[in-house]
């Protein structure tokens, strides 16, 4: 299968900072990324879908403003959580789909996924 | 309404047994695709099969395979001859739609295989 990575794996940052989490998928080229949000014991939440070279688009509730999102590459997409609070906290995890048919059967691989805990 | 439905929580299983983890969706859009995924406790998700849905046979991937109905709207994993190293979050998840991207996941089922 196709391998993306993700970094930092933990990171730990204090109230009113901001955290950017990179995403990259290493042996293919990927226009869309997307970023999800996991709760401990749920399932994952889709934030919002990048696309390379173009600007990022949220799903409903996710404020633009607080979660940056940059897919400046074929095979870099960032999240950058700005100003963070506790309610931040969270398991963040982003994918990458691997192009084949442009159908519905291609395959989205995910990244390891990010820890953060804003204290 | 939900678009993809895991009515099981948590499943106990020995070692060595089949198990079942259903999965029920709902479209109305003639082209989807199914597709599971194992969350172990690291957090990872791992692909493990797809399925789609004008796929004639069901498919199958080493011990996985997938119990496909499309006219009840189920694609339940099989996991057969279970070990402990299977004991994780499994999420079910569809694709609908031509030219679709966003995956839509379920619950998830937490399964433990017991020694």
């Amino acid at each position: 299968g196709a391998v993306v990575s993700q970094h930092p794996s933990r990171v730990i940052c204090k109230s009113g900072t901001s955290v950017k989490i990179e995403c990259r998928s290493l042996d293919f080229q990927a226009t869309t990324m997307f970023w999800y949000r996991q709760f401990p014991k749920q399932s994952l939440m889709l934030m919002a879908t990048s696309n390379e070279g173009s600007k990022a688009t949220y799903e409903q509730g996710v404020e633009k403003d607080k979660f940056l999102i940059n897919h400046a590459s074929l095979t870099l997409s960032t999240l950058t959580v700005t100003s963070a609070h506790p309610e931040d906290s969270s398991f963040y995890i982003c994918s990458a789909i691997l192009p084949r048919t442009g159908g519905a059967g291609d395959t989205q691989y995910f990244g390891p996924g990010t820890r953060l805990t804003v204290l | 309404a939900q678009k993809i439905t895991q009515t099981q929580p948590g499943m106990f299983v020995q070692e060595k047994e089949a198990v079942t983890l259903d999965c029920t969706y709902d479209t109305s859009d003639p082209s989807y695709g199914l597709f599971w995924y194992k969350q172990p406790s690291s957090g990872e998700m791992i692909f493990l099969i797809y399925q789609g849905s004008y796929d004639q046979q069901n498919a199958t991937e080493g011990r996985y395979s997938l119990n496909f109905q499309k006219a009840r709207k189920s694609a339940n994993l099989v996991i057969s001859a279970s070990q402990l190293g299977d004991s994780a979050m499994y999420f079910c998840a569809m694709r609908e739609g031509v030219g679709a991207q966003k995956l839509v996941f379920g619950q998830g089922t937490r399964l433990t295989i017991n020694p």
